[in-house]
Protein backbone atom coordinates (compact mmCIF):
# COMPACT_ATOMS: atom_id res chain seq x y z
CA UNK A 1 0.00 0.00 0.00
CA UNK A 2 1.97 3.16 -0.86
CA UNK A 3 2.27 5.41 1.80
CA UNK A 4 3.92 9.14 2.37
CA UNK A 5 5.29 9.97 6.22
CA UNK A 6 6.55 13.35 6.38
CA UNK A 7 9.16 14.31 9.16
CA UNK A 8 11.26 16.60 10.11
CA UNK A 9 11.23 19.50 13.44
CA UNK A 10 8.48 20.80 14.69
CA UNK A 11 9.96 24.10 15.48
CA UNK A 12 12.54 26.39 13.44
CA UNK A 13 13.52 29.51 14.36
CA UNK A 14 13.51 32.13 12.46
CA UNK A 15 16.23 32.83 9.28
CA UNK A 16 16.95 29.04 9.95
CA UNK A 17 16.42 27.01 7.10
CA UNK A 18 13.36 24.27 7.31
CA UNK A 19 14.34 20.78 6.46
CA UNK A 20 12.20 17.87 6.19
CA UNK A 21 11.82 14.32 4.27
CA UNK A 22 9.12 12.49 3.02
CA UNK A 23 9.57 8.87 3.23
CA UNK A 24 7.57 6.20 0.71
CA UNK A 25 6.66 3.24 0.99
CA UNK A 26 4.63 0.97 -1.40
CA UNK A 27 6.38 2.53 -4.74
CA UNK A 28 9.38 4.05 -5.94
CA UNK A 29 10.11 7.45 -6.41
CA UNK A 30 12.81 6.82 -8.85
CA UNK A 31 9.22 5.15 -10.67
CA UNK A 32 8.86 7.12 -14.06
CA UNK A 33 5.80 7.24 -13.85
CA UNK A 34 5.11 9.81 -11.35
CA UNK A 35 6.11 13.15 -10.39
CA UNK A 36 5.96 14.14 -6.43
CA UNK A 37 5.07 17.62 -4.88
CA UNK A 38 5.19 19.55 -1.56
CA UNK A 39 1.94 21.56 -0.65
CA UNK A 40 2.36 23.56 2.97
CA UNK A 41 -1.27 25.57 4.65
CA UNK A 42 -0.68 28.24 7.16
CA UNK A 43 -3.15 28.00 10.06
CA UNK A 44 -6.40 28.39 9.48
CA UNK A 45 -5.64 28.91 5.62
CA UNK A 46 -5.51 27.88 2.34
CA UNK A 47 -3.19 25.39 0.38
CA UNK A 48 -0.43 26.35 -1.58
CA UNK A 49 1.65 24.57 -4.00
CA UNK A 50 5.51 24.77 -2.90
CA UNK A 51 7.02 22.67 -5.96
CA UNK A 52 7.01 19.60 -7.28
CA UNK A 53 10.32 17.14 -8.71
CA UNK A 54 10.68 13.90 -10.58
CA UNK A 55 12.91 11.51 -10.44
CA UNK A 56 15.76 12.69 -12.34
CA UNK A 57 15.89 15.77 -10.32
CA UNK A 58 13.79 18.15 -12.90
CA UNK A 59 12.12 20.45 -10.41
CA UNK A 60 9.11 23.10 -10.54
CA UNK A 61 8.82 25.75 -7.70
CA UNK A 62 6.63 28.37 -6.71
CA UNK A 63 8.23 31.74 -8.17
CA UNK A 64 7.69 33.33 -5.45
CA UNK A 65 10.03 30.56 -3.13
CA UNK A 66 12.34 30.00 -6.16
CA UNK A 67 15.30 31.68 -3.99
CA UNK A 68 14.86 30.04 -0.99
CA UNK A 69 14.08 26.40 -1.90
CA UNK A 70 15.45 23.25 -2.80
CA UNK A 71 14.07 20.27 -3.17
CA UNK A 72 15.32 16.58 -4.06
CA UNK A 73 14.91 12.66 -4.39
CA UNK A 74 17.04 9.81 -3.16
CA UNK A 75 16.16 7.27 -5.15
CA UNK A 76 18.78 4.59 -2.72
CA UNK A 77 16.71 5.75 0.53
CA UNK A 78 12.90 6.34 -1.33
CA UNK A 79 12.23 9.81 0.14
CA UNK A 80 11.52 13.03 -1.02
CA UNK A 81 13.82 16.28 0.38
CA UNK A 82 12.41 20.13 0.86
CA UNK A 83 15.08 22.66 2.08
CA UNK A 84 13.73 26.25 2.69
CA UNK A 85 16.15 28.95 4.04
CA UNK A 86 15.61 32.32 5.90
CA UNK A 87 12.11 31.62 6.95
CA UNK A 88 9.68 34.33 8.33
CA UNK A 89 7.14 33.03 10.48
CA UNK A 90 4.87 33.51 7.24
CA UNK A 91 6.62 29.83 6.55
CA UNK A 92 4.92 28.45 9.57
CA UNK A 93 2.30 25.74 8.77
CA UNK A 94 1.65 22.22 8.22
CA UNK A 95 3.72 20.69 5.06
CA UNK A 96 2.87 18.17 3.30
CA UNK A 97 4.24 15.58 0.35
CA UNK A 98 2.22 14.09 -2.36
CA UNK A 99 2.10 12.55 -5.26
CA UNK A 100 1.45 13.53 -9.02
CA UNK A 101 -1.09 11.18 -10.64
CA UNK A 102 1.55 10.83 -13.43
CA UNK A 103 4.16 11.74 -14.75
CA UNK A 104 3.92 15.31 -15.37
CA UNK A 105 3.94 18.08 -12.47
CA UNK A 106 0.26 19.33 -14.05
CA UNK A 107 -1.75 16.05 -13.13
CA UNK A 108 -4.01 15.87 -9.86
CA UNK A 109 -2.42 14.95 -6.49
CA UNK A 110 -3.79 11.63 -5.83
CA UNK A 111 -1.80 10.32 -2.74
CA UNK A 112 -1.33 12.70 0.87
CA UNK A 113 1.07 12.29 3.71
CA UNK A 114 -0.46 13.06 6.55
CA UNK A 115 1.12 15.91 6.84
CA UNK A 116 4.10 17.71 9.26
CA UNK A 117 3.01 21.10 11.64
CA UNK A 118 6.47 23.20 11.65
CA UNK A 119 6.07 26.36 13.80
CA UNK A 120 8.89 28.77 12.63
CA UNK A 121 9.12 31.13 16.08
CA UNK A 122 11.89 32.13 18.23
CA UNK B 1 -3.81 36.04 -2.70
CA UNK B 2 -4.51 33.12 -4.96
CA UNK B 3 -5.85 33.83 -8.71
CA UNK B 4 -8.44 31.06 -8.33
CA UNK B 5 -11.72 32.47 -6.70
CA UNK B 6 -14.72 29.97 -4.61
CA UNK B 7 -17.33 31.09 -2.66
CA UNK B 8 -16.30 31.19 1.22
CA UNK B 9 -18.86 29.04 2.07
CA UNK B 10 -22.15 27.45 0.85
CA UNK B 11 -24.83 25.48 2.27
CA UNK B 12 -27.49 23.02 2.85
CA UNK B 13 -29.64 21.00 3.81
CA UNK B 14 -29.03 17.20 3.60
CA UNK B 15 -29.99 15.92 0.20
CA UNK B 16 -30.17 18.90 -1.58
CA UNK B 17 -27.56 19.98 -4.51
CA UNK B 18 -24.96 22.20 -3.77
CA UNK B 19 -21.93 23.67 -6.44
CA UNK B 20 -19.14 25.12 -5.72
CA UNK B 21 -17.71 27.44 -8.12
CA UNK B 22 -13.63 28.30 -9.02
CA UNK B 23 -13.45 31.21 -11.10
CA UNK B 24 -9.99 31.68 -12.80
CA UNK B 25 -8.99 33.23 -16.44
CA UNK B 26 -7.20 32.73 -19.79
CA UNK B 27 -3.70 31.93 -17.91
CA UNK B 28 -4.97 29.35 -16.19
CA UNK B 29 -8.66 27.63 -16.37
CA UNK B 30 -9.51 29.26 -19.43
CA UNK B 31 -6.11 28.65 -20.94
CA UNK B 32 -7.76 24.99 -21.42
CA UNK B 33 -5.59 23.68 -17.87
CA UNK B 34 -7.13 20.54 -16.09
CA UNK B 35 -9.23 21.42 -12.61
CA UNK B 36 -9.32 18.64 -10.17
CA UNK B 37 -10.86 19.09 -6.97
CA UNK B 38 -10.03 18.12 -3.48
CA UNK B 39 -11.67 17.68 -0.05
CA UNK B 40 -10.48 18.24 3.43
CA UNK B 41 -11.68 17.53 6.56
CA UNK B 42 -10.15 19.68 9.12
CA UNK B 43 -6.83 18.17 10.66
CA UNK B 44 -6.40 16.22 7.96
CA UNK B 45 -4.55 15.68 4.68
CA UNK B 46 -6.65 16.38 1.52
CA UNK B 47 -8.01 13.93 -0.92
CA UNK B 48 -8.38 13.93 -4.32
CA UNK B 49 -12.29 14.21 -5.50
CA UNK B 50 -12.14 14.91 -9.05
CA UNK B 51 -9.28 15.04 -11.29
CA UNK B 52 -9.43 16.19 -15.24
CA UNK B 53 -12.22 18.31 -14.68
CA UNK B 54 -15.08 15.56 -14.78
CA UNK B 55 -12.92 12.19 -14.13
CA UNK B 56 -13.85 10.58 -10.20
CA UNK B 57 -11.02 8.64 -8.85
CA UNK B 58 -11.73 5.02 -8.00
CA UNK B 59 -14.21 5.32 -4.65
CA UNK B 60 -15.55 8.30 -5.09
CA UNK B 61 -19.22 8.78 -5.01
CA UNK B 62 -21.06 9.47 -7.83
CA UNK B 63 -22.89 12.15 -6.29
CA UNK B 64 -19.96 14.88 -7.02
CA UNK B 65 -19.12 15.21 -10.40
CA UNK B 66 -17.15 18.24 -12.01
CA UNK B 67 -17.59 20.58 -14.96
CA UNK B 68 -15.35 23.63 -16.82
CA UNK B 69 -16.74 25.71 -19.02
CA UNK B 70 -14.62 29.01 -20.17
CA UNK B 71 -12.59 30.31 -17.12
CA UNK B 72 -15.00 29.19 -14.65
CA UNK B 73 -15.29 25.38 -12.98
CA UNK B 74 -17.62 23.86 -10.31
CA UNK B 75 -17.82 20.81 -8.22
CA UNK B 76 -21.23 19.74 -7.67
CA UNK B 77 -22.56 17.42 -4.80
CA UNK B 78 -25.91 15.76 -5.12
CA UNK B 79 -28.18 13.94 -2.19
CA UNK B 80 -26.04 16.14 0.28
CA UNK B 81 -24.78 13.96 3.33
CA UNK B 82 -23.78 15.48 6.95
CA UNK B 83 -20.84 13.75 6.17
CA UNK B 84 -20.11 16.15 3.20
CA UNK B 85 -18.97 18.89 5.45
CA UNK B 86 -15.73 19.72 4.79
CA UNK B 87 -13.44 22.09 3.02
CA UNK B 88 -12.74 21.86 -0.72
CA UNK B 89 -10.59 23.49 -3.28
CA UNK B 90 -10.19 23.56 -6.18
CA UNK B 91 -6.75 23.18 -8.22
CA UNK B 92 -5.04 24.09 -11.62
CA UNK B 93 -2.05 25.53 -13.26
CA UNK B 94 -1.12 28.96 -14.14
CA UNK B 95 1.34 30.02 -17.08
CA UNK B 96 2.13 33.22 -15.64
CA UNK B 97 5.83 33.80 -13.53
CA UNK B 98 6.95 30.54 -15.22
CA UNK B 99 4.66 28.40 -14.28
CA UNK B 100 2.87 27.32 -10.98
CA UNK B 101 0.14 25.18 -9.33
CA UNK B 102 -2.20 26.86 -8.03
CA UNK B 103 -5.35 25.96 -5.53
CA UNK B 104 -8.28 27.63 -4.80
CA UNK B 105 -9.47 30.31 -2.17
CA UNK B 106 -11.51 27.23 -1.03
CA UNK B 107 -15.57 26.78 0.14
CA UNK B 108 -16.43 25.54 3.54
CA UNK B 109 -19.52 23.21 2.49
CA UNK B 110 -21.90 23.30 5.89
CA UNK B 111 -24.84 20.61 5.60
CA UNK B 112 -27.76 22.28 7.64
Amino acid sequence: QLQLQESGPGLVKPSETLSLTCAVSGVSVGDFSYYWGWVRQAPGKGLEWIGSIYYTGSTYYRPSLQSRLEMSVDISKNYLSLRLTTTTAADSGTYYCARHQKFDWLYAFDVWGRGILVSVSS
Amino acid sequence: QSVLTQPPSVSGAPGQRVTISCSGSSSNIGGGYDVHWYRQVPGEAPKLLIYGDIHRPSGVPDRFSGSKSGSSASLAITGLQAEDEADYYCQSHDSRLSGSNVFGTGTTVIVL
